[in-house]
């Protein structure tokens, strides 16, 4: 069966810091999407960030990006000059060829001014 | 302005009595997904549908159905609720690219209590 596993269920880190958030998973396909999404405490379901297996080059957006190691199948989200806004559940999802989306149970963040 | 919609956002309703939870996109979306939020377990696919007239099971599916008559409408109904369907609900549709699973877009989320 398809898991996503975040091993972290609780990570702080001090405002304009560097912190990253782990997240392995386990498929058989060969073609599938990653995803980070952000949960802020009005309970949206934000999309922070997108790798496709095939592609090698990791995916960046402004302060976030991911370590992708696909061999290792391990995603991590690393977040640069942490803000005060960043502070929300954040989870880590795989999604294939079959239809389903499977989620992580989530990482909580806290950033301390 | 392309979103999810559900209503209604907030229910609370007794055991037994039959209920249903719009979901529309405007999106034009061939994929839609219904998930449920329980605290220290993520989201839990409980049904999807990859286009209309096409339903799939998903996770947990049990005391839930859906329908997919039209391509922009993903209802989700419980036909006899109980207190352990007490959760938060979230539509979310996507494109399907090349086959794969593209991004989600989320609904706001629908707070249902079963007493």
């Amino acid at each position: 069966a398809q898991t996503v596993t975040q091993s972290q269920p609780e990570m702080s880190v001090q405002e304009a810091e560097t912190v990253t958030l782990s997240c392995t998973y386990d498929t058989s396909e060969s073609d599938y999407y990653l995803f980070w999404y952000k949960q802020p405490p009005s309970r949206q379901m934000i999309l922070v960030i997108r790798q496709e297996a095939y592609k090698q080059q990791n995916a960046t957006e402004n302060r976030f990006s991911v370590n992708f190691q696909k061999a290792a199948k391990s995603f991590s989200l690393k977040i640069s000059d942490s803000q005060l806004g960043d502070a929300a559940m954040y989870f880590c999802v795989e999604g294939g060829s079959q239809g389903n989306l499977i989620f992580g149970k989530g990482t909580k963040l806290s950033v301390k001014p | 302005e392309a979103q999810v919609t559900q209503n209604p956002r907030y229910l609370i309703t007794v055991t037994g009595k039959k209920l249903t939870v719009t979901c529309s996109q405007n999106m034009n979306h061939e994929y839609m997904s219904w998930y449920r939020q329980d605290p220290g377990l993520g989201l839990r696919q409980i049904y999807y549908s990859m286009n209309v007239e096409v339903t799939d099971k998903g996770d947990v599916p049990e005391g839930y159905k859906v329908s997919r008559k039209e391509k922009r409408n993903f209802p989700l109904i419980l036909e006899s609720p109980s207190p352990n369907q007490t959760s938060l609900y979230f539509c979310a549709s996507s494109s399907l690219a090349a086959r794969l699973l593209n991004e989600q877009f989320f609904g706001p989320g629908t707070r249902l209590t079963v007493l």
